[in-house]
């Protein structure tokens, strides 16, 4: 079975700050990936990081950077000089990474940028 | 083209009524998926498509009925549902053991 826990439910931060989203994860799996989606008000959930559990290095996109420490099953997401559009619901998920995948969701942060 | 699409954006239906949600990907992605998500929850797998063949069923009820009539196309068919089925219902699409690509949802009341 695959568990995410995100324990901040909501962060405020001013804009052009750097921001940390915790996540912590459990699977049985030997091998999963751990990805970052971000959900406007609008509703869409748009694919933000991958990092596979095999990848010797951390993830980047962008902006966008996943601390992976796998001995202590984090994979936390580092948003860099933050803008006001980057306000937004943001989930953590996990899943096997062969064949379709059945991604697990944490309950999601719910980030604010502050002007 | 790198979207993935959803028909209708809302949707207000009785308790009574026949309805279906539309998503469609020319992406060459080959498994699909329909998630549902309630307000200020995660977003809740229901069904997984692979190859236009049903994978995975979450235990869903039946007056939720998928369909895949080809690798493009994913139909979600409604029948009978109740007012606690309203909710954002997500399609998405992947390659194999990638990252899934998701529509902008249908919003279904059912009153």
């Amino acid at each position: 079975a695959q568990k995410i826990t995100q324990t901040q439910p909501g962060m405020f931060v001013q804009e052009k700050e750097a921001v940390t989203l915790d996540c912590t994860y459990d699977t049985s799996d030997p091998s999963y990936g751990l990805f970052w989606y971000k959900q406007p008000s609008s509703g869409e959930m748009i694919f933000l990081i991958y990092q596979g559990s095999y990848d010797q290095q951390n993830a980047t996109e962008g902006r966008y950077s996943l601390n992976f420490q796998k001995a202590r099953k984090s994979a936390n997401l580092v948003i860099s000089a933050s803008q006001l559009g980057d306000s937004a619901m943001y989930f953590c998920a996990t899943s096997t990474i062969q064949g379709a995948q059945k991604l697990v969701f944490g309950q999601g942060t719910r980030l604010t940028i502050n002007p | 083209d790198t979207e993935v699409t959803q028909t209708p954006k809302h949707l207000v239906m009785g308790m009574t009524n026949k309805k279906s949600l539309k998503c469609e990907q020319h992406m060459g992605h080959r498994a699909m998926y329909w998630y549902k998500q309630k307000a200020k929850k995660p977003p809740e797998l229901m069904f997984v498509y692979s190859y236009e063949k049903l994978s995975i069923n979450e235990s869903v009820p039946s007056r939720f009925s998928p369909e895949c009539p080809n690798s493009s196309l994913l139909n979600l068919h409604l029948h009978a549902l109740q007012p606690e089925d309203s909710a954002l219902y997500l399609c998405a699409s992947s390659q194999d053991g990638q990252e899934q690509f998701f529509g902008p949802g249908t919003r279904l009341t059912v009153l």
